[in-house]
């Protein structure tokens, strides 16, 4: 299975720039995605296919990196982005998610 | 306006079998593939598997052997039934919808069917 690892947590300032990152055990290409999962919700899809912006998803976030490096970024941040962030490979079954980092407003 | 909507008991006892019904509206199952996700309490995301939109089924080999997803779909349902259910089968289930144009990713998701599995 490709894992995918996540650093666990960060905690940042309203107003300033967050990157989250994702690294792959193998090659994904462009296949990965972003979700975000605030406390006792579903989680929401934010980012496709590296880089694309779902629809309805607010243009302070964004995502780059290709092959095994994946970047989630927040600028700026906002006090409604407390939640915690998954990141999920589509290159092959089992699809996998990140072991998720938790996003803290200070 | 897409939605999915989980079903089924809260409780099972250790070795019997689940079953759980993700009702969907606003799309339908012949076009799009749907998703069953779990989450262990505080814990990440787990693929389980999934129904495409032509009724095949793919699964995660973790679960293959007691896994089986189904579908009616003139109900608009999927169906989940997982077997020899032991305690650390609780959580909360998920059904998703794939999205639209990219294989794999999960657009809109279910609220969450929690489970428990305890004697």
């Amino acid at each position: 299975d490709t894992v995918l690892t996540q650093s666990p947590a960060l905690a940042v300032s309203p107003g300033e720039r967050v990157t989250i990152s994702c690294r792959a055990s193998e090659s994904v290409s462009t296949l990965m995605h972003w979700y975000q999962q605030k406390p006792g919700q579903q989680p929401t899809l934010l980012i496709y296919l590296a880089s694309n912006l779902e629809s309805g998803v607010p243009a302070r976030f964004s995502g780059s990196g290709s092959g095994t490096d994946f970047t989630l970024t927040i600028d700026p941040v906002e006090a409604d982005d407390t939640a915690t962030y998954y990141c999920q490979q589509s290159w092959n079954d089992p699809r996998t998610f990140g072991g998720g980092t938790k996003l803290e407003l200070k | 306006q897409v939605q999915l909507k989980e079903s089924g008991p809260g409780l099972v006892q250790p070795s019997q079998t689940l079953s759980l019904t993700c009702t969907v509206s606003g799309f339908s199952l012949t076009s799009y593939s749907v998703h069953w996700v779990r989450q262990h309490s505080g814990k990440s995301l787990e693929w389980m598997g999934r129904m495409w939109s032509d009724g095949d089924t793919s699964y995660n080999s973790a679960f293959t052997s007691r896994l089986s997803i189904s579908r009616d779909t003139s109900k608009s349902q999927v169906f989940l039934k997982m077997n020899s259910l032991q305690t650390e089968d609780t959580g909360t289930y998920y059904c998703a919808r794939n999205h639209w144009i990219a294989a794999g990713v999960m657009d809109a998701w279910g609220q969450g069917a929690s489970v428990t599995v305890s004697s």
